[in-house]
């Protein structure tokens, strides 16, 4: 347990759905991160909020629409994806930005059909 | 831009064997180099955290080294078990952004 809780686990979902994904840390840190695994490539960083504002936003479709409401809080909303967005969406968290240990959640496996 | 490489991609050994795995980058002006351990289907465990200043770091039988100026870092597993068995991912932190840069891994698989 990492302190960082990402739900859910487990996400099927149609092209033409909406569904968000839930991440929470209960550690004090002010920044928080989604990234991206796909099978067979390097995680890929997709948003990163510091004290609740996004400050970094790596080029990502929009389709993807991350939100935080308060610094113990992180959504990813989905909409419209394509197949090729299945993938591992693992949220993180760190003190701050910058030098400090980052700790991930287990990841929300995403399959669109 | 900061490239990282992880040698070997998988690994197989014996149980109570020493291993050795590397990482190098290629933008030496980095904050800190992470090492975290992966499950199959699960997320990341921060294993051990290398601040830029810092030439190693000790966790139990796990020993990190950094050699920032040739941009490489090693992981040392000594007498490793079968519950070591995993994917190791090392990970720089960039001076400009917030970023973590992985590596790809490399698959352990430690052997009864």
């Amino acid at each position: 347990e990492t302190g960082v809780t990402q739900t859910p686990r487990h996400l099927v979902m149609g092209m033409t759905n909406k569904k968000s994904l839930k991440c929470e840390q209960h550690l004090g840190h002010n920044a928080m991160y989604w990234y991206k695994q796909s099978a067979k490539k390097p995680l890929e960083l997709m948003f990163v909020y510091s004290l609740e504002e996004r400050v970094e936003n790596n080029s990502v479709p929009s389709r993807f629409s991350p939100e935080c409401p308060n610094s113990s809080h992180l959504f990813l909303h989905l909409h419209t994806l394509q197949p090729e967005d299945s993938a591992l969406y693992l949220c993180a968290s760190s003190q701050d930005g910058l030098n400090t240990e980052a700790f991930f959640g287990q990841g929300t496996r995403l399959t669109v059909v | 831009k900061q490239e990282v490489t992880q040698i070997p991609a998988a690994l197989s050994v014996p149980e109570g064997e020493n291993l050795v795995l590397n990482c190098s980058f290629t933008d030496s002006a980095i904050y800190n180099l992470q090492w975290f351990r992966q499950d199959p289907g699960k997320g990341l465990t921060s294993l051990l955290l290398i601040q830029s200043s810092q030439r190693e770091q000790t966790s139990g039988r796990l020993n990190a080294s950094l050699d920032k100026s040739s941009g490489r870092s090693t992981l040392y597993i000594a007498a490793s078990q079968p519950g070591d068995s995993a994917t190791y991912l090392c990970a720089v932190s960039s001076r400009e952004s917030y970023k973590l840069i992985f590596g790809s891994g490399t698959r352990l698989l430690v052997r009864p």
